[in-house]
């Protein structure tokens, strides 16, 4: 299986900082990452696909970067409302992979 | 507007089976792969498998063994099962559509969620 990584596990920042949270695969899965946000209590939502592209809706301070094994997920201005967990996503191969998560909290 | 509703029995004992349906309605099951996530109480999400509408099904092998994902094409219903089910496998469980071309690839939607505990 591909292992995906991600650091931190948690994070507190306040609001308009610039939060940056990093996955990295265990091998090489070329730019089949996604990253998904989970609100408390609630499922999953898709915010970016490919590495770097912004499912439709996703406000423009979300962004992705990163290829091969490294992978980036930067808020640039954190919001109220960016209170959640994120999850980076394989797909390159079965099985589909999760990151373990990292908690955003706001200070 | 796509919309996946499941249900299903919340609390078990240990070695009763597992079983969950998800209800597909607004969308065409083809060119999907219908998909069965998990998360257990403070963990990371974990794949359980999928299935194409074609019939053609992938397993996590952590899972393998005890769980069949079936997809009833007239109904447009999702179902998992899984057998001998102990309390590591309490979870919330899933159901969700992926959509993997050139390009693109995202789960999307969801179910709703289904806790499920194993309790003696």
């Amino acid at each position: 299986d591909i292992q995906m990584t991600q650091s931190p596990s948690s994070l507190s920042a306040s609001v308009g900082d610039r939060v940056t949270i990093t996955c990295r695969a265990s091998q090489d899965i070329r730019n089949d990452v996604g990253w998904y946000q989970q609100k408390p209590g609630k499922a999953p939502e898709r915010l970016i696909y490919v590495v770097s592209s912004l499912q439709s809706g996703v406000p423009s301070r979300f962004s992705g970067s990163g290829s091969g094994t490294e992978f980036t997920l930067t808020i640039s201005s954190l919001q109220p409302e960016d209170l959640a967990t994120y999850y980076c996503l394989q797909h390159n191969s079965y099985p589909r992979t999760f990151g373990q998560g990292t908690k955003v909290e706001i200070k | 507007q796509v919309q996946l509703q499941q249900w299903g029995a919340g609390l078990l004992k240990p070695l009763e089976t597992l079983s969950l349906t998800c209800a597909v309605h607004g969308a065409s099951l083809s060119g999907y792969q219908w998909t069965w996530i998990r998360q257990p109480p403070g963990k990371r999400l974990e794949w359980i498998g999928e299935i194409s509408h074609i019939g053609s099904i992938n397993y996590n092998p952590s899972l393998k063994s005890r769980v069949t994902i079936s997809l009833d094409t007239s109904r447009y219903h999702l179902s998992l099962k899984l057998r001998s089910v102990t309390a590591a496998d309490t979870a919330v469980y899933y159901c969700a559509r992926f959509s993997l071309s050139v390009g693109f690839s995202w789960f999307h939607p969801w179910g709703q969620g289904t806790l499920v505990t194993v309790s003696s």
